[in-house]
């Protein structure tokens, strides 16, 4: 059974601050790693997507990938407001390469 | 452009009734399709996924089925409604950049 772990939060951060979000999978043979943002209501929408170790920066956002520790992180700089949303973590393995997702990090972004 | 539907957006059925979800993507061919299931304050579940015309994989049993009548269509059906079957059903297609999800079909079961 592959799992996809992320602390459930609620997390909350001043404005401006830097939001740390963590993730932890199961299965070592997953090849990609991705980062969704869920607005209440919403579908989730792609974010951020990593396949290699290391870090990778996208405007405000690095995602960042340790193969060995099986962890996933995004790191969101300078957060806003706007920012606030529940993030999904997202491992990608099997024969479609389907997405196994973690149940989500709230965040909370106050002004 | 490429692109996916998804309709309705919302939708109340009585316990016992069927329902139909349709899901379609515009700008590419052969796509993987995927169902996943958010039920309230919970992940995302995966429910169905195809890689082709006719090919479905279950990942979960449960009171649904999915079909892929053309290539770019994929349907999620039940004919008799649960109410555990309440949730955001949404719709997702894989593409180089990674997975885009429909607007999604929230269910309510009374």
């Amino acid at each position: 059974q592959k799992e996809v772990e992320q602390n459930s939060g609620p997390l909350s951060v001043p404005e401006g601050a830097i939001a740390s979000l963590n993730c932890t999978y199961s299965d070592r043979v997953s090849q990609s790693f991705f980062w969704y943002r869920q607005y209440s209501g919403k579908s989730p929408e792609l974010i951020m997507s990593i396949y290699s170790n290391g870090d990778k920066e996208d405007g405000r956002f690095t995602a960042q990938l340790n193969k060995a520790s099986q962890y996933v992180s995004l790191l969101i700089r300078d957060s806003q407001p706007s920012d606030s949303a529940t993030y999904l973590c997202a491992v990608s393995g099997g024969s479609a390469r389907q997405l196994t997702f973690g149940s989500g990090t709230q965040l909370t972004v106050l002004p | 452009s490429q692109t996916i539907h998804q309709w309705p957006a919302t939708l109340v059925q009585p316990v016992g009734s069927p329902l139909s979800l349709e899901c379609t993507v515009e700008g590419t061919s052969n796509p993987n399709l995927y169902w996943y299931r958010q039920a309230a304050g919970r992940g995302l579940q995966l429910l169905f996924y195809s890689v082709g015309i006719g090919q479905i994989s279950s990942e979960v049993p449960q009171n649904l089925s999915a079909s892929r009548p053309q290539d770019r269509q994929f349907i999620l059906s039940s004919k008799k409604l649960l109410l555990s079957d309440s949730g955001f059903y949404l719709c997702a297609w894989r593409t180089p950049h990674g997975y885009t999800f429909g607007s999604g079909t929230r269910l309510t079961v009374v």
